[in-house]
Formats: C-alpha cells, sequence, structure tokens
C-alpha cells in the first residue's frame, strides 16, 4: 500500500547525542516535510522540501538538519544542539503538481532522558 | 505572516448533536486549506481540502466551507457519534508556497 512510514515510533535518546528519524514515502510525491508537535499545541514546521537535493528551513529550524537525497526519503537528524528536544515529530509529503493534499506518517516520539 | 487560530480549545458534546468548528486566518492569500483529525498518539487523517476558488467541500457527515474574504473556515459536523472524538486541525497554505500553517486545533469528546 502506498503511504509514508516513519520509524522508529519510539525513541530514547540521552542528553547530548544526535539521533536520526527516518521517513520515507512510496507515493511518487515531490514535497517532504516535518512538523514538531508539543502536547496542547498545534504542528510547527522544522524543514521543508520541494525536490530532490532541495530544502528550505521553516519556523523552528535551530538543532535540527534533513538532508533529501532521495525522492522518497527525508530523514531528519535532531542534533544536541536541540534544547528542548522531547516532542512528537510528524512527516508529511504532497505531490507538486496536484490540488496539493497533504498526507501524514504516524509519527515518532522522541524522548531525552 | 499567516496565523491560524482555532476556537474552541476544547468541545464536549452528547452524542447526535450536530456541531460546528472554527478556523480563522490572518491572511486572505491562500492557495487552499485542510481539515484534519488526530487521535491520541497518531499522525494526522486528512478530512477534507478546499481549494482557494472553492466555497465548500463535502464528505459523509462532515461539510467544511471556506470564506476567504473574512479569513475563516468552519468544519460542520452532523449527527455526532462517540467515534468522532478526537482533536481537529485546520493548515492553510498560502499563495506562492509549499508552507502549511496549522491552527493549534480543537479537541472534540461525544459522549454517548
Amino acid at each position: 500500500d502506498g503511504g509514508i512510514t516513519q520509524s522508529p515510533k519510539y525513541l530514547f535518546r540521552k542528553e547530548g547525542q544526535n539521533v536520526t528519524l527516518s521517513c520515507e514515502q512510496n507515493l511518487n510525491h515531490d514535497a517532504m516535510y516535518w512538523y514538531r508537535q508539543d502536547p496542547g499545541q498545534g504542528l510547527r514546521l522544522i524543514y521543508y522540501s520541494q525536490i530532490v537535493n532541495d530544502f528550505q528551513k521553516g519556523d523552528i529550524a535551530e538543532g535540527y538538519s534533513v538532508s533529501r537525497e532521495k525522492k522518497e526519503s527525508f530523514p531528519l537528524t535532531v542534533t544536541s544542539a536541540q534544547k528542548n528536544p522531547t516532542a512528537f515529530y510528524l512527516c508529511a509529503s504532497i505531490w507538486g503538481q496536484n490540488t496539493g493534499e497533504l498526507f501524514f506518517g504516524e509519527g515518532s516520539r522522541l524522548t531525552v532522558l | 505572516k499567516q496565523e491560524v487560530t482555532q476556537i474552541p480549545a476544547a468541545l464536549s458534546v452528547p452524542e447526535g448533536e450536530n456541531l460546528v468548528l472554527n478556523c480563522s486566518f490572518t491572511d486572505s492569500a491562500i492557495y487552499n486549506l485542510q481539515w484534519f483529525r488526530q487521535d491520541p498518539g497518531k499522525g494526522l487523517t486528512s478530512l477534507l481540502l478546499i481549494q482557494s476558488s472553492q466555497r465548500e467541500q463535502t464528505s459523509g457527515r462532515l461539510n467544511a466551507s471556506l470564506d476567504k474574504s473574512s479569513g475563516r473556515s468552519t468544519l460542520y459536523i452532523a449527527a455526532s457519534q462517540p467515534g468522532d472524538s478526537a482533536t481537529y486541525l485546520c493548515a492553510v497554505r498560502g499563495s506562492g508556497t509549499y508552507k502549511y500553517i496549522f491552527g493549534t486545533g480543537t479537541r472534540l469528546k461525544v459522549l454517548a
């Protein structure tokens, strides 16, 4: 089935460690996104990518990094520079040429111990 | 800068009631507006997508309207059921951009 797969679903990290969250889509979508969600808050944009080998910072990019080497993959690295990394991370994608309906993965919950 | 607001933040209603969720945005230059449902600990599920040229979209018991001039969208849920209990979020995509801005959501509880 077509969709967006995020892994791992749950991740625990010690302070000072970098972690990478995986996002893979088989929808042939052009644009991909990373959002962060904190309890009781809406989604905040971290990074987005419209095409391969290109990406733009969102509203809260500090302490995060991304790459887009393949159309279907958009991994997010949470670095030790991110001061409050404990959150729910959501990956999304759209097909750039169509009506622009946004589809989401099931999310990854990161907890810093 | 686009800002999206959802009121109320939480809503509790008895089963069978018709209800309206509100979404307001500050910049009317939008490409589209999308409503989502989110269950606890899960990703977002798309409910309805309204293009900027459209006034409303319907899917089953759901109807979403869009008034760009006033910067408002409403999600109407008919004959609510306990299974409708979830958080509902709206997101706006600006014209000429790939960025989506989200509201903080309305947490709905439908009581049996």
